[in-house]
């Protein structure tokens, strides 16, 4: 069965610093992998997403994720964070058994950016 | 123009009441999703249509009826809900949405919060 893990709930970064949440995965096959934030009382935007090709996948508001296939991780980064990147984070994975185009998400990570 | 809207953005019902969610899309899209989400956690897929045929029913309770009149607009009837129903509901399209469309990227609408007293 796929899934996706993200073993933090809570991120805490001080603004300018890089930051980094965590996501490992767990698939049958190709994984298909994405990134979404989450802002107060907001729907989910999409972020990036890892099909095929270079390991290093770059997506909106500079954010950036590493598919590392032998560590089984895409976790997100961003080289300079800002206090405006505060909010929920999920990673997700298509389910390959599903007969439609259905993701299943991770936890959600929380990061919080401090002046 | 990647724009999912929904309304409305708050409903508050009873019990008793017969309400509806509504989400629209002008991407050219032909596969339509509804989600919960409760506070902190990931949403919860409920419905799927593709090609206006639903596709994935996830055992959701039938005071939840999901209805999908064209391939822009989509639906969700409420009926007799319970107070745990409490949540925000979350629409999302996709290009195609069947097995073949491995990558592509759901795109979410902002979501209807809902409370039922």
């Amino acid at each position: 069965a796929q899934s996706v893990a993200q073993p933090e709930d809570q991120v805490n970064v001080a603004e300018g610093n890089p930051l980094t949440v965590k996501c490992t995965y767990s698939v049958s096959g190709n994984p298909y992998l994405f990134w979404y934030v989450q802002y107060p009382n907001r729907g989910l935007q999409f972020l990036l997403k890892y099909i095929t090709g270079d390991n290093l996948v770059k997506g909106s508001y500079g954010f950036e994720a590493e598919f590392n296939k032998s560590q089984t991780s895409f976790h997100l980064k961003k080289p300079s964070a800002l206090v405006s990147d505060s909010a929920l984070y999920f990673c997700a994975v298509r389910d390959m058994s599903s007969s439609a185009s259905k993701i299943i998400f991770g936890s959600g990570t929380r990061l919080s950016i401090r002046p | 123009d990647t724009e999912v809207t929904q309304t409305p953005k708050h409903l508050v019902m009873g019990m008793t009441n017969k309400k509806s969610l509504k989400c629209e899309q002008h991407m050219g899209h032909r596969a339509m999703y509804w989600y919960k989400q409760k506070a902190k956690k990931p949403p919860e897929l409920m419905f799927v249509y593709s090609y206006e045929k639903l596709s994935i029913n996830e055992s959701v309770p039938s005071r939840f009826s999901p209805e999908c009149p064209n391939s822009s607009l989509l639906n969700l009837h409420l009926h007799a809900l319970q107070p745990e129903d409490s949540a925000l509901y979350l629409c999302a399209s996709s290009p195609a949405g069947t097995s073949g469309s491995l990558g592509e990227t759901q795109y979410f609408g902002p979501g209807t919060r809902l409370l039922v007293l």
